[in-house]
């Protein structure tokens, strides 16, 4: 079955650390984003990607960072720079052009 | 940036009531998609409704969308409470522009059996 696979599903760290967040999809997409929801906020974007090799800055890139060295992997690591980084990471992919979003189901991170 | 809002926030309906969603947007857009999220999980896509598209169903489900308005609605007939979850609109603005798909807050359904 083709699909987003976002690893590991629940995630624990200290204050301080940086934490690597897995996304892999076997959907053959060119893009693919990252996007942090927070309760009773809608979704905000973080990063995207548009091909492998490059990506760009969404709303709220401060104290992130990505890499998409591969089409099928686009980690997004949540720096100690990132002053709030308790919350639901999603990540999702689609095809060139307006076609919709497929979406992992998600890593809750979780910093104390 | 937000400017999807949906309403109501939150719903709650019987089994078998019908249920409506309402969403609005500031822009001009290219396209209105509307998506469900089940509690924990990702969203999945429901249904992409065209800004020259007036009216879409798919299944029990119905959009509806007036542009001079700037709104859409989703129609769930039938309700079960498998339909519990909470349901998002988001717009492409007009540019057609890639990595713009601005989300609203979201409506959350709750189907009593």
């Amino acid at each position: 079955d083709g699909g987003i696979t976002q690893s590991p599903k629940y995630l624990f760290r200290k204050e301080g650390q940086n934490v690597t967040l897995s996304c892999e999809q076997n959907l053959n997409h060119d893009a693919m984003y990252w996007y942090r929801q927070d309760p009773g906020q809608g979704l905000r974007l973080i990063y995207y990607s548009q091909i492998v090799n490059d990506f760009q800055k969404g709303d709220i890139a401060e104290g992130y960072s990505v890499s998409r060295e591969k089409k099928e992997s686009f980690p997004l690591t949540v720096t100690s720079a990132q002053k709030n980084p308790t919350a639901f990471y999603l990540c999702a992919s689609r095809q060139a052009g307006n076609s919709p979003l497929h979406f992992g189901n998600g890593t809750r991170l979780t910093v104390t | 940036s937000q400017q999807g809002e949906e309403d109501p926030q939150a719903l709650s309906i019987q089994e078998g009531e019908n249920a409506t969603m309402n969403c609005s947007y500031k822009t001009s857009i290219n396209n209105l998609q509307w998506y469900r999220q089940n509690s924990g999980r990702g969203l999945v896509h429901l249904i992409l409704i065209r800004s020259n598209e007036r009216e879409k169903h798919s299944g029990r489900l119905r959009v509806t969308l007036d542009t001079s308005k700037k709104s859409s609605s989703l129609l769930i007939t039938a309700s079960r409470a498998a339909d519990t979850a909470s349901y998002f609109c988001a717009t492409v603005d007009n540019a057609g522009n890639n990595r713009k798909l601005i989300w609203g807050l979201g409506t959350s359904l709750a189907v009593n059996p």
